[in-house]
């Protein structure tokens, strides 16, 4: 069965440096998305990308955070400056294009700023 | 706005004993869909039953079932004979299911369910 995978599985990364954190999407997957998870907290939706653009962020989602889907196959999340509190658990989900399709996550990427 | 409510923070129960885990949820729109995922110790998210607003049959999947009741807004999971390996955090979630919208997820916080055998 079709998987969403993520690269790293763990990032380590000094305060203040940026980090990309790399998904691929499953292929015929036509709406894309990253969530966060604080430890010990609710996953929250952060951005979809829709046609080839951002369709909805959330206030999480700020000036720092930027995705891109540069080549059809990866979808990247880029956090230009990161901070301690970025630390968390990203994860990847695709979702095809019927209605009725659900989405599909990655395991995840565990971020720690230090 | 989407609002998914998980009141248990936290239930612990001894292995072979039933267990239901409440999920209550808020929505405007008239078509959703609900879903259930399991996030073990090792934190992926593993996706357990998705429930269209149209659809409140409520189904058995082996020791699993679901209660949807949209009367009550509530889409509750019930482990039948619990196992050691049940023990994780369990997620109710939501998300829109019109034409145009982003069918983004909107989750509960989670609860923790740990079997002792």
């Amino acid at each position: 069965e079709p998987e969403v995978t993520q690269t790293p599985s763990h990032q380590v990364t000094q305060m203040g440096q940026e980090v990309i954190l790399r998904c691929v999407p499953i292929s015929n997957h036509l709406y894309f998305y990253w969530y966060r998870q604080i430890l010990g907290q609710k996953v929250e939706f952060l951005v979809s990308f829709y046609n080839n653009e951002i369709s909805e962020k959330s206030e999480i989602f700020d000036d720092q955070f930027s995705v891109e889907r540069p080549d059809g196959s990866n979808f990247t999340l880029k956090i230009r400056s990161t901070k301690l509190e970025d630390s968390a658990m990203y994860f990847c989900a695709s979702k095809g294009g019927s209605t009725n399709q659900p989405q599909h996550f990655g395991d995840g990427t565990r971020l720690s700023i230090l | 706005a989407q609002k998914v409510t998980q009141a248990q923070t936290e239930i612990s129960v001894v292995e072979k004993e039933d267990v239901t885990l409440d999920c209550v949820y808020e929505t405007r729109d008239t078509t959703y869909y609900l879903f259930w995922y399991k996030q073990p110790p090792s934190g992926e998210l593993v996706f357990l039953i998705r429930r269209n607003s149209f659809d409140e049959q409520n189904e058995i999947s082996g020791r699993y079932s679901w209660n949807f009741q949209k009367s009550t807004s509530s889409f509750n999971f019930t482990i039948t004979a619990s196992q050691v390996v049940d023990s994780a955090v369990y997620f109710c979630a939501l998300s829109e299911a019109w034409r145009g919208s982003n069918y983004k997820l909107t989750f509960g916080k989670g609860t923790l369910l740990t079997v002792n055998p």
